[in-house]
């Protein structure tokens, strides 16, 4: 079945520190892949997404490709803010199946 | 534009107490969707509704764990007889399921329980 494989956290990272949250995923067919970044006390909310292969999701200043040699959608900001420390998830979605979350990445921000 | 709505936000109960959560989801969506949320287990789907009929349960834990939507615009969680193993946060999301659905979900802000 569909799965979704994120690197272990907790990240703890100084103010302006490059940002790389790595996502792999097992899926049948073409999925679309997301982001979605959880802050604290609230729920999940989408970061980005990608529908298909080399599509470049942005927003906020993260990034992340869809890179379907390689399996993975790695999440990258060049400079992190205090205000970006949250819970990142790593999903993907195949076809009208339901979405898959990984485990979810804590990244602490200190300025 | 009102967003997922869940209550109560928080909840404090004893063992063996039943335990309601309610869910109005984002007007105009067709789909909700229960989950729950720990440090251990990370965030599992628990059941998901497809215009008020549920699709998925396999993840409701056992018979003590009921859901329904009696319309489209309401959906119950209940824990009967509660267990201190169900302490958890638990997040209502819903979106619009078409072919085109891309997958994003509107997840509002909880329900923190707590079993005592």
């Amino acid at each position: 079945g569909n799965s979704v494989t994120q690197m272990e956290g907790p990240v703890t990272l100084s103010e302006e520190a490059f940002l790389t949250i790595n996502c792999t995923y097992t899926a049948t067919g073409y999925p679309s892949l997301f982001w979605y970044v959880q802050y604290p006390g609230e729920g999940l909310q989408l970061l980005l997404k990608a529908t298909k292969a080399d599509d470049k999701g942005s927003n906020k200043g993260f990034e992340a490709t869809y890179r379907k040699e390689t399996t993975s959608f790695h999440l990258e900001k060049g400079s992190v803010q205090v205000s970006d420390s949250a819970v990142y998830f790593c999903a993907l979605q195949g076809g009208s199946e339901k979405l898959v979350f990984g485990k979810g990445t804590k990244l602490t921000v200190n300025p | 534009d009102a967003g997922v709505i869940q209550s109560p936000r928080h909840e404090v109960t004893e063992m063996g107490q039943e335990v309601t959560l309610r869910c109005k989801p984002i007007s105009g969506h067709n789909s909700l969707f229960w989950y729950r949320q720990t440090m251990m287990r990370g965030l599992e789907l628990l059941i998901y509704f497809n215009n008020n009929v549920p699709i998925d349960d396999s993840g409701m834990p056992e018979d003590r764990f009921s859901a329904k939507m009696p319309n489209a615009s309401f959906s119950t969680l209940k824990i009967q007889p509660s267990e201190p193993r169900d302490s958890a946060v638990y997040f209502c999301a819903s979106t619009v399921q078409e072919p085109s659905n891309t997958g994003e979900l509107f997840f509002g802000e909880g329900s923190r329980l707590t079993v005592l």
